[in-house]
């Protein structure tokens, strides 16, 4: 199964950008990069997705390892709503996505 | 609004007794999943649905059941042969299921909290 891991928990400073690593080392040529996030006692929402080239979008970017063994959720600004858990998932065209624990990102006021 | 109905939000089960959770969707996706999430937990799959009247189990479907007689739902009963089954449960849906693209994109619900007395 692709795997990916990501560090238990960070912080970060209300209004200063916040980058989440994840490796995936077993990550296979068609796979796709998505990442999803969870507020408390919420369902998960999609941020953002891609596959090979750095992805923008109104949340946030998602930046691509040339070798696609790693990628880095960018968050420009954080506030105090992007506290929540961010997921980091490898997606196979005829496979499930696979939540691991995630990222528990902690905003600072 | 399109999106992604969960009733109820919280629900009690007395040990031994089944119960139906439900999940509605008016997104006109194809495919449906089931999560349960324990805390501090991610979330395991317990059945989805590519398609009506199809369904397939995931990693944790025993003491579990589901249907999709229609497309827009998909609703779980968590039978008395559920050993653990206070947890959180999550309904999502996506367009093409697991049989698209890797692009495919999840839309979850609000969940439903289950407690067995």
């Amino acid at each position: 199964d692709a795997k990916t891991t990501q560090p238990n928990s960070m912080e970060s400073n209300e209004e200063e950008p916040v980058h989440l690593p994840c490796n995936h080392s077993t990550i296979s040529g068609t796979d796709y990069i998505h990442w999803y996030r969870q507020l408390p006692s919420q369902g998960p929402e999609y941020v953002i997705h891609g596959l090979t080239s750095n992805v923008n979008n109104r949340m946030a970017s998602l930046a691509i390892a040339e070798d696609r063994k790693s990628s880095t959720l960018i968050l420009h600004r954080a506030t105090l709503r992007d506290a929540a858990v961010y997921y980091c998932i490898l997606r196979l065209a005829g496979n499930q996505f696979y939540f691991g624990t995630g990222t528990s990102l902690t905003v600072i006021p | 609004d399109g999106g992604i109905t969960q009733s109820p939000k919280y629900l009690f089960r007395k040990e031994g007794q089944n119960v139906t959770l439900s999940c509605e969707q008016n997104l006109n996706h194809d495919a449906m999943y089931w999560y349960r999430q324990d805390p501090g937990q991610g979330l395991r799959l317990i059945y989805y649905s590519q398609i009506v009247n199809d369904f397939q189990k995931g990693d944790i479907a025993e003491g579990y059941s589901v249907s999709r007689e229609k497309k827009e739902s998909f609703p779980l009963t968590v039978t008395s042969a559920q050993k653990n089954p206070t947890a959180f449960y999550l309904c999502a849906s996506s367009q093409r299921g697991l049989i698209g693209f890797g692009s495919d994109t999840q839309y979850f619900g609000p969940g439903t909290r289950l407690t067995v007395l």
